[in-house]
């Protein structure tokens, strides 16, 4: 069955402490791997798209990364302002439609 | 002008009421999107619209009814809710449907409440 799974669910930091999140999938045939900011009560705001293992996509503190099984966001010297919930999404050539992964909600403390 | 503006951004109504959401996108976008989305929960598929014809229906009951009146604009008419059916609505759009590199803009989403 293909899946997305995102890990850990929640993610506590203390300001300056790097870390990643993990997005691994089970789908044949990816055609595209997103990643979406979404702030509490709003839209997921686009970042990010990886189409092959060994991509590496970089804005301001955040890097993905994308491998056979499945995709990191490493977020380096985080700020209060990096809280949010990151979500994770796959189109694969059976569905062709956007499947996401269920999130992982990140609070970075001052 | 990369936004997807929608309208209300909360809404309260009983399970007897009739209400719709809209959007409107100025992307030049012929592809837009309903997403349903429950607290801590990832956004669900409801609605594709491909150039303003009905694509996609994810199995949504009938009480949801989606219209797309031309291609900036997306409605959906809300009637007979249930409470369970109190989510955040999202609605999105992308250049075309059924390209694999496609990303999707997001508006900021509809509050809705059923009492």
């Amino acid at each position: 069955e293909d899946q997305v799974t995102q890990s850990p669910e929640a993610l506590r930091l203390q300001e300056g402490e790097s870390s990643s999140l993990n997005c691994s999938y089970t789908v044949s045939g990816l055609r595209g791997l997103f990643w979406y900011r979404q702030d509490p009560g709003k839209g997921p705001e686009f970042l990010f798209t990886l189409y092959s293992a060994g991509e590496e996509k970089e804005k301001e503190r955040l890097k993905a990364t994308l491998t056979k099984k499945e995709s990191f966001l490493h977020i380096t010297a985080p700020k209060p302002e990096d809280s949010a919930t990151y979500l994770c999404a796959v189109r694969y050539n059976a569905g062709n439609m956007l499947t996401f992964g269920g999130g992982t909600r990140l609070m970075v403390k001052p | 002008d990369t936004e997807v503006t929608q309208t209300p951004k909360h809404l309260v109504m009983g399970m007897t009421n009739k209400k719709s959401l809209k959007c409107e996108q100025h992307m030049g976008h012929r592809a837009m999107y309903w997403y349903k989305q429950k607290a801590k929960k990832p956004p669900e598929l409801m609605f594709v619209y491909s150039y303003e014809k009905l694509s996609i229906n994810e199995s949504v009951p009938s009480r949801f009814s989606p219209e797309c009146p031309n291609s900036s604009l997306l409605n959906l008419h809300l009637h007979a809710l249930q409470p369970e059916d109190s989510a955040l609505y999202l609605c999105a759009s992308s250049q075309e449907f059924r390209q694999f590199n496609e990303k999707l803009f997001f508006g900021s989403g509809t509050q809705l409440s059923v009492l």
